[in-house]
């Protein structure tokens, strides 16, 4: 099975500040790969699927790139809002990474 | 609008099954996929099955002796029914419209406790 590494598991920055987080695949993906946000006590959202394309209604703030096995996920000019856990998820066998906490400095 | 609502127990013994209904709607279920995805406590998420729009079924392997997810079309209804639970089974348990390969809508989840 493909195994997804997600880093760093937690993350402080300000507002206005640009975040990125890491997932590394195990193996090529192929940009098979999407990034959810988790706010506390809420459901997961879906934010990025086929690596890099921004799902409807989701602030043009999140990006997604990547090729192979790196995938990232940019935010720029971190909002209050934006506190939450991140995970990505690779579509073989819907693996997903274990997450990345991010909180404001 | 596109919605599902998980419904169940929120108490179960060891060793008991688990029985869980997602109700949706905005959606035929005839045309798109649904998943159970669950959550331990403070932990990552785990993928557990699917069920596609032509009614077949794919399981997560680890979990595939104990899973079953069924539907009823005319109620709009999926079913998740998983045997032998044990206390590490204990999670909040989401259903999602799986789109493809990826979650775009999930359900509030459900709290499910496995205890005596």
């Amino acid at each position: 099975d493909i195994r997804m590494t997600q880093s760093p598991a937690s993350l402080s920055a300000s507002l206005g500040e640009t975040v990125n987080i890491e997932c590394l695949a195990s193996e090529d993906i192929y940009s098979d790969l999407a990034w959810y946000q988790q706010k506390p006590g809420k459901s997961p959202q879906l934010l990025i699927y086929n690596a890099n394309s921004l799902q409807n209604g989701v602030p043009s703030r999140f990006s997604g790139s990547g090729s192979g096995t790196q995938y990232s996920l940019k935010i720029n000019s971190l909002q209050s809002e934006d506190v939450a856990t991140y995970f990505c998820q690779q579509y073989n066998n819907y693996t997903f990474g274990a997450g990345t906490k991010l909180e404001l400095k | 609008q596109v919605q599902l609502k998980e419904s169940g127990p929120g108490l179960v013994q060891p060793s008991q099954t688990l029985s869980l209904t997602c109700t949706v709607s905005g959606f035929s279920l005839t045309s798109n996929s649904v998943s159970w995805v669950r959550q331990p406590p403070g932990k990552g998420l785990e993928w557990m099955g699917a069920i596609w729009s032509g009614g077949s079924t794919d399981y997560n392997s680890a979990l595939k002796s104990r899973l079953s997810i069924s539907r009823d079309t005319s109620k709009s209804q999926v079913f998740l029914k998983m045997n032998s639970l044990q206390t590490e089974d204990t999670a909040i348990y989401f259903c999602t419209r799986l789109q493809w390969y990826y979650f775009d809508y999930w359900g509030q989840g459900v709290m499910v406790t496995v205890s005596s």
